[in-house]
């Protein structure tokens, strides 16, 4: 299977840890995105990247959540000093830019529980 | 500002018989529409799309209706299988690949 895929794919820590998720797109995906989804929602836009370059942030990444793409092919999401807030499912996606009709393909999630 | 809305949270339809989810948007920028469909612990699945210079777009069983004055889309599930019982997103962007805003999603159970 060459999909999106993530890890861990559950991850429980306590309120002010740090914690690191990572993404590994289709091998030729240049677009990579990181999106947060809460209980009853859709999915919020938090970040993407085209190759290495990250092109946009969301307000609502805070200076806590860093993201990476150092190589322009798998991608870290780092949250630092985690809040109850936090908790949530973490989904990547990845999608050809320029690719006509390319939808964004996404992984099954990490799930975060900060208790 | 929540820019796509679907408003009904669930929908109900027995099998066989057509289901209708829909979605409304305000931003007069978004140009590309999409579905996905959700299982429980597995990320959204793409369905099918549409660009603003359709009005309708057919796959199978699934056809989405774009209704661009009314700022209006919906999918046509027809016939509806209980396989077909998930979350349903619709999603826009102003332009392909671009990044996707997500209604806050509609639950389909389709009842044997």
């Amino acid at each position: 299977d060459t999909g999106v895929s993530q890890d861990p794919r559950h991850k429980i820590t306590k309120r002010g840890q740090n914690v690191t998720f990572r993404c590994d797109p289709i091998s030729e995906h240049n677009r990579l995105y990181w999106y947060r989804q809460t209980l009853g929602q859709g999915p919020e836009f938090l970040t993407y990247f085209q190759n290495e370059a990250q092109l946009e942030k969301s307000r609502l990444l805070s200076d806590r959540f860093s993201a990476e793409r150092p190589k322009g092919s798998f991608s870290t999401l780092e949250i630092q000093r985690t809040e109850q807030g936090d908790s949530a499912m973490y989904l990547c996606a990845s999608s050809l830019a320029g690719g006509g009709n390319s939808p964004l393909h996404f992984g099954n999630g990490t799930r975060l529980t900060v208790t | 500002d929540q820019q796509v809305k679907q408003n009904s949270p669930s929908l109900s339809v027995q099998e066989g018989r057509i289901s209708i989810l829909n979605c409304d948007y305000t931003n007069s920028m978004f140009d590309y529409f999409l579905w996905y469909k959700k299982y429980p612990a597995e990320g959204p699945t793409f369905l099918i799309s549409i660009s603003s210079i359709k009005d309708k777009n057919e796959d199978g069983r699934f056809t989405v209706f774009l209704n661009k004055s009314a700022k209006h889309l919906s999918l046509h599930i027809v016939p509806s299988q209980p396989g077909d019982s998930a979350v349903y997103f619709c999603a826009a962007s102003p332009k392909v690949g671009g990044k996707l805003i997500f209604g806050q999603g509609t639950e389909l159970s389709v009842k044997p």
